[in-house]
Order: C-alpha cells, then structure tokens, then sequence
C-alpha cells in the first residue's frame, strides 16, 4: 500500500471552529490532492497541490484552504467549520498528473 | 447531466456468476479512464486502469468505447471478497488535473 497517514482519522468538532487535516506521504510523489465524499456523490476534488507551494482550486474549494511547505506534507484546513463540511476526506497522491491516484485511509470529520 | 455516470445498483449475485457494469462519460476529450473498488469505510483502491485495446487482470476485464463513451467492467467467476462499490474514474484532457468520479455501483456476491 502506497505510504500514506492521514490524521486525525476521526474528529467531531462545534460550528465555527477551526480544523486543519494532515495528510503526509512517504512515497515523494509530486502531486496530493483532497476530496470529500458524500452519500450519493463521487468523491469531489476540494484541492490538489502539484509540488511545493504550487497548489490549485477543485471543483468544492469554498470555506477550505491548503497549505504545501514540503513534499511529504500537505494540509486542508476549514477556517469556520460549518456543519455542510460533515464529510469523509481523502487524501491521494500520484506520481503524475496521469498516473492513477492512490488513497489515504480518510478522516471522518463531523461538525455540530 | 452528471460528467460520469454510473448505475448504483445494487447487483445481488451468486458466487461464480459473471456481472459487468457500464460507466458513460459525458466529456468526449477524456483521456485516461479507471476503475477503483471501494470496500464499505474504506479508502478506494486501483482496481485497474482502462486502455483503448481492453486490458484484462485475472477475472478482471476492462473495456473503453470511445464512440458511445462509455468503459465497462466484466468480473468473471464472482467471489465472496468481489462484494464493494466500483468506482468509474474519468479524467479530461482538458482542467489540468481534474479528476471525475462516479458515485459507484454497489455489488454484493452471496454464498
């Protein structure tokens, strides 16, 4: 399995907070991305990050931002939770733009 | 009409039968095209990429036609393990690096 951790794996939190999502890799692969994933919906492409500090909006981006300081780590925050972010959130990384995507475990995120 | 489009089933079959799945694509510029599973709580996982001749892994058969835009999915000789949600992936030549997913076809196997 592609070495990737995603943490926390489960966090609750209140409306209006702050949360930030970590997703660290061990493969040096240039490209991580975050989606969500909803009942009824394929997974939605929040963000992607194509190499350090070089990152891009998805298709859901409002009310999250990402950060990429190095390779290995790439970070969603949500600035003010609200509870339309209750999601599960996966994190994946490629080699390439076209290579196929290789998924975190997930974090279960619900906020109140 | 959604980018990617697949029937959610579910598919009830018994061990050892033949089920495939049909995946249509809206954007006729695609240009790679996958299917991952995806077990219930759990991560998707590559199951196999598609390639415009077919590819086959195991019981597995991948097929793309590209002028009805659409990929199937054919799993021979169903086990009990094959039971998960089958997840289309499209991506565009165009969007950079925009990803589509399908919301998935449910398959249960039974003994």
């Amino acid at each position: 399995d592609a070495g990737i951790t995603q943490s926390p794996r489960h966090k609750v939190t209140e409306t209006g907070t702050p949360v930030t999502l970590r997703c660290h890799q061990t493969e040096n692969h240039r490209y991580m991305y975050w989606y969500r994933q909803d009942p009824g919906h394929g997974l939605r492409l929040i963000h992607y990050s194509y190499g350090v500090k070089d990152t891009d909006k998805g298709e859901v981006s409002d009310g999250y931002s990402v950060s990429r300081s190095k390779t290995e780590d790439f970070l969603l925050t949500l600035e003010s939770a609200t509870s339309s972010q209750t999601s599960v959130y996966f994190c994946a990384i490629s080699e390439s733009g076209n290579q196929p995507q290789h998924f975190g475990d997930g974090t279960r995120l619900s906020i109140l | 009409r959604k980018e990617v489009e697949q029937d959610p089933g579910p598919f009830n079959v018994p061990e050892g039968a033949t089920v495939a799945f049909n995946c249509t694509y809206s954007n006729s510029a695609s240009q790679s095209f996958f299917w991952y599973r995806q077990d219930c709580r759990k991560e998707p996982k590559l199951l196999m990429s598609v390639y415009s001749s077919g590819n086959e892994d195991g019981r597995f058969t991948a097929q793309l036609n590209r002028a009805s835009q659409y990929i199937s999915l054919l799993i021979r000789d169903s086990k009990l393990s094959d039971s998960a949600t089958y997840l289309c992936v499209v991506r565009p030549l165009e969007g950079g690096f925009k990803t589509i997913f399908g919301a998935g076809t449910r398959l249960f196997v039974k003994a």
